[in-house]
């Protein structure tokens, strides 16, 4: 099984909400990442986590804060957000934490702010 | 040279065809090479890995990689119009994030 799936599919929220996307993953996997995917684009890296700790960060701005609280979990906590953080917002996992390890990516949360 | 680059399209192939997508890499990705495929409004999903010189064949998908050319290619053989979609190029250097390509974007003609 290489299932991660994502909560909440479609998510709208005004610039003052605060709101949470949540990952899960049953598969035994110690990275997690987070990207963020404008239409037409790739997906862009947000946050990686290894083993439950914040491996990398890059460069995000703060009203966009990781958790992990388990192995299994991810959570991406959103407050304050601009019209322009509208996307699709990407889970994925992988064995290890690098390029040789496969991602796999769960089916995103579409995110609009209003 | 951009760390790995594919051609954006739209790559227009007649149905029953076979569709090659390209994408090239740097020196400093030399490690690994996955493709996914991702339908409009909906997440990445894995077509193939390699890792190694030579051809990797799984149903009517085969990754090819030369690493002495810096190029990798996926051939979708006895094309079918489910097959349009983009195609993401995806590599990283060892011990280090994984780098999309931009994605080309494969249109199956009926």
């Amino acid at each position: 099984d290489t299932e991660v799936t994502q909560t909440p599919k479609h998510l709208v929220m005004g610039m003052t909400n605060k709101k949470s996307l949540k990952c899960e993953q049953h598969m035994g996997h110690r990275a997690m990442y987070w990207y963020k995917q404008k239409a037409k684009k790739p997906p862009e890296l947000m946050f990686v986590y290894s083993y439950e700790k914040l491996s990398i960060n890059e460069s995000v701005p703060s009203r966009f804060s990781p958790e992990c609280p388990n192995s299994s979990l991810l959570n991406l906590h959103l407050h304050a957000l601009q019209p322009e953080d509208s996307a699709l917002y990407l889970c994925a996992s992988s064995h290890r934490e690098g390029s040789t390890d496969t991602q796999y990516f769960g089916p995103g949360t579409r995110l609009t702010v209003l | 040279q951009k760390e790995v680059e594919q051609n954006s399209g739209p790559l227009s192939v007649p149905e029953g065809a076979i569709a090659s997508l390209n994408c090239t890499y740097s020196d400093r990705v030399s490690q690994s090479f996955f493709w996914y495929r991702q339908y409009s409004g909906k997440s990445p999903e894995l077509i193939m890995s390699i890792y190694s010189n030579g051809d990797k064949e799984d149903g009517r998908f085969t990754a090819q990689l030369n690493k002495a050319s810096q190029y990798v290619s996926l051939l979708i053989r006895d094309s079918q119009p489910s097959d349009s979609a983009t195609y993401l190029c995806a590599g990283g250097p060892p011990d280090d994030k994984i780098i999309f390509g931009k994605g080309t974007r494969l249109h199956i003609l009926p």
